[in-house]
């Protein structure tokens, strides 16, 4: 069955500081991979997604991602954190060919920047 | 265009009520899938309906249901409800195809009292 860790429920940064935040998925076939953001009372925000193309995946708000199959990870991250970047962050697995639209979730990580 | 609709945004409902939450999909999307989310549980898949069928389902007691109209609008029901439905419910929609983009909307904030 597929799943998704995410290592630390919370991170803290300094603004400008990098940002690293990671997932990584257990699957019996390189599946699709996605990060979500959420900000507080709000829905889900699609940063960047992966579905076998470039193993580098670029997104909004200046954050990438890498695919790693030795590593089955996909880490997000960005170079320099601004104060807006501020939200939980979810990543997400689907099963490729499933014929389905379903996500499973890590239990998303808590991103805090500090002036 | 517009995105992923889901009405209402805030209710609260009494212990041994029903409730039905409404999604509207973006325009053009024809799959429709729910989620439930809870401080404890995280984010759960409920169910997805790609023209009108229920084409998934998560692990979820039969009180949880759901259907999608010939516009593609969905509707979820929760029958009976207990304490423990409290929670975010987010609607999302796709094309519907492998790989596609998944849309969420805002959410429907239940409260079980």
């Amino acid at each position: 069955a597929q799943s998704v860790t995410q290592l630390g429920s919370h991170v803290s940064v300094s603004e400008g500081a990098l940002v690293l935040l990671r997932c990584n998925y257990s699957s019996s076939v390189p599946p699709y991979l996605f990060w979500y953001v959420q900000y507080p009372n709000q829905g889900l925000q699609l940063l960047l997604k992966y579905t076998s193309a470039a193993t580098l995946v670029k997104g909004i708000n200046g954050f990438e991602a890498e695919f790693k199959k030795s590593e089955t990870s996909f880490h997000l991250t960005k170079p320099s954190a601004h104060m807006s970047d501020a939200a939980e962050y979810f990543c997400a697995v689907s099963d490729p060919g499933g014929a389905t639209n379903k996500l499973i979730f890590g239990t998303g990580t808590l991103l805090a920047v500090q002036p | 265009k517009a995105g992923v609709t889901q009405t209402p945004r805030y209710l609260i409902k009494t212990r041994g009520q029903q409730v039905t939450l409404s999604c509207s999909p973006i325009s053009g999307h024809r799959s429709v899938s729910w989620y439930q989310q809870t401080p404890g549980q995280g984010l759960q898949f409920l169910f997805e309906y790609f023209s009108e069928t229920q084409r998934n389902k998560g692990n979820f007691p039969g009180r949880f249901s759901g259907r999608q109209f010939s516009n593609s609008r969905s509707e979820m029901n929760v029958s009976t409800l207990e304490l423990g439905d409290s929670a975010l419910y987010l609607c999302a929609s796709s094309l519907g195809q492998d790989g596609n983009t998944i849309y969420f909307g805002e959410g429907s904030w239940l409260t079980v009292v």
